[in-house]
């Protein structure tokens, strides 16, 4: 297995344009996560799916963030529009099941905004 | 204890050296104590996942316990090695609906050859 895969896993854009990350999960996996990691708060939960449906977004920082899961395979983050303190890396896990197995996570975004 | 909480932040050991560092988490409605190893550059890897009071688990050289009771869970790593330098992040979940993982901010060990 490949593993979880981001894409891009760099970005770099200006304030004020739309941003796009996307994750594809492990097969079989049917739990999917969104994390931001900043250096001030560590590793913040945005958002999971669970069966490509969305459990909890109260981690989303605001309106401008927006993320869905449209199939098994396939997850997308969007910023829109972007600001600089949206700079972070974001990485992707997807699970089997809850609590009893670990998160698999993916090789990240490092996001720039200027 | 609302948050999980590491300690130390930081640490530096000479090779051959034994460490351990501490998670502590809230012990009310516990389901489950998470461990990962990352390393510069790489994702998070999973160590451990422990459920059960009293548990220890061991992959080679590292080992975890733990207190569910009292809310806290250590990781040890006996003949620190310099491949053993990395950020160690514990994250707890609680019981219920909620697959929420909360992840401490990590101790960042550094093992010096």
């Amino acid at each position: 297995d490949a593993g979880v895969i981001q894409s891009p896993r760099h970005e770099v854009t200006e304030m004020g344009q739309e941003v796009t990350l996307r994750c594809k999960p492990i097969s079989g996996h049917d739990y999917l996560f969104w994390y931001r990691q900043t250096m001030m708060r560590g590793l913040e939960l945005l958002i999971y799916f669970n069966n490509n449906v969305p459990i909890d977004d109260s981690g989303m920082p605001e309106d401008r963030f927006s993320a869905k899961m449209p199939n098994a395979s396939f997850s997308t983050l969007k910023i829109q529009p972007s600001e600089p303190r949206d700079s972070a890396v974001y990485f992707c896990a997807s699970s089997l099941y809850r609590g009893d197995s670990p998160l698999h996570f993916g090789n990240g975004t490092r996001l720039t905004v200027t | 204890i609302l948050n999980v909480e590491q300690s130390p932040q930081s640490l530096h050991v000479q090779e051959g050296d034994s460490t351990n560092f501490t998670c502590s988490f809230p012990s009310s409605n516990f389901y489950a104590l998470h461990w990962y190893r990352w390393e510069t550059a790489k994702s998070p890897e999973a160590l451990f996942v422990m459920t059960l009071n009293g548990d220890e688990k061991k992959k080679g050289r590292i080992s975890a316990t733990l207190n569910t009771k009292e809310g806290y869970s250590y990781l040890y790593i006996k003949g620190s090695q310099p491949e053993d330098s990395a950020t160690y992040l514990c994250a707890s979940l609680g019981g219920g609906s909620n697959y929420k993982l909360t992840f401490g901010k990590g101790t960042l060990l550094t093992v010096n050859p």
